[in-house]
């Protein structure tokens, strides 16, 4: 079954203690993505990834670093999470070319406290 | 800029009613494409449809139908006779053109559907 997995789908932390999100996808998709969705603010786009190797700030960079070292993987990386961290993570797929829709994963509930 | 709006921050309706979700985009592109995205209270988005910019024939999925029209940049999402199932988040996206680029979504704030039975 095609999927995008995202791990752990919910997680309560603290200030300052490093977490990584992992996102897997089974697809060989060259392009991903992470999102984060606020309540009244939709989804923001957060870093992306044309293919390994190559990714790119989005909209809301600060405070996450994401890595591409195989074309499945994609995770996003909190080093200091703080309070406005808080969100619904949303990792994303989809092949490299044409206009196809993006896979979502079904998102990551991270609570910081 | 790209711009996705969605006037409509929550509808309440009554099974088998129909109810249309507002979608209206700014975008300088050309071509672009545009999507909707379900949400149900589980949390997982779910992909509806997209649609070039360039074909602008309605499009009609069972109880859904979608609106397309260029001249007032709008991309309405119609459910009809609704149903409690329904009950969701929707959101409209926009996304440019493809080719070397981000193909990043540009999202609305979503509209909150509860269907009532």
């Amino acid at each position: 079954e095609a999927q995008v997995t995202q791990n752990p789908r919910y997680l309560i932390t603290v200030t300052g203690k490093k977490l990584t999100v992992t996102c897997s996808q089974n697809m060989n998709h060259e392009y991903m993505s992470w999102y984060r969705q606020d309540p009244g603010l939709g989804l923001r786009q957060i870093y992306y990834s044309m293919n390994v190797e190559v990714t790119d700030k989005g909209d809301v960079p600060e405070g996450y670093k994401v890595s591409r070292k195989e074309k499945r993987n994609f995770p996003l990386i909190l080093e200091s999470p703080s309070p406005n961290q808080t969100s619904l993570y949303f990792c994303a797929s989809r092949r490299g070319q044409g206009p196809g829709e993006l896979f979502f994963g079904e998102g990551s509930r991270l609570t910081v406290l | 800029a790209q711009k996705v709006t969605q006037a409509q921050t929550e509808i309440s309706v009554v099974e088998k009613e129909d109810v249309t979700l507002d979608c209206v985009y700014e975008t300088r592109d050309t071509t672009y494409y545009l999507f909707w995205y379900k949400q149900p209270p589980s949390g997982e988005l779910v992909f509806l449809i997209r649609r070039n910019s360039f074909d602008e024939q309605n499009e009609i999925s069972g109880r859904y139908s979608w609106n397309f029209q260029k001249s007032t940049s709008s991309f309405n999402f119609t459910i009809t006779a609704s149903q409690v199932v329904d009950s969701a988040v929707y959101f409209c996206a926009l996304r440019g053109p493809s080719g070397g680029s981000n193909y990043k979504l540009t999202f609305g704030k979503g509209t909150l559907l509860t269907v009532n039975p």
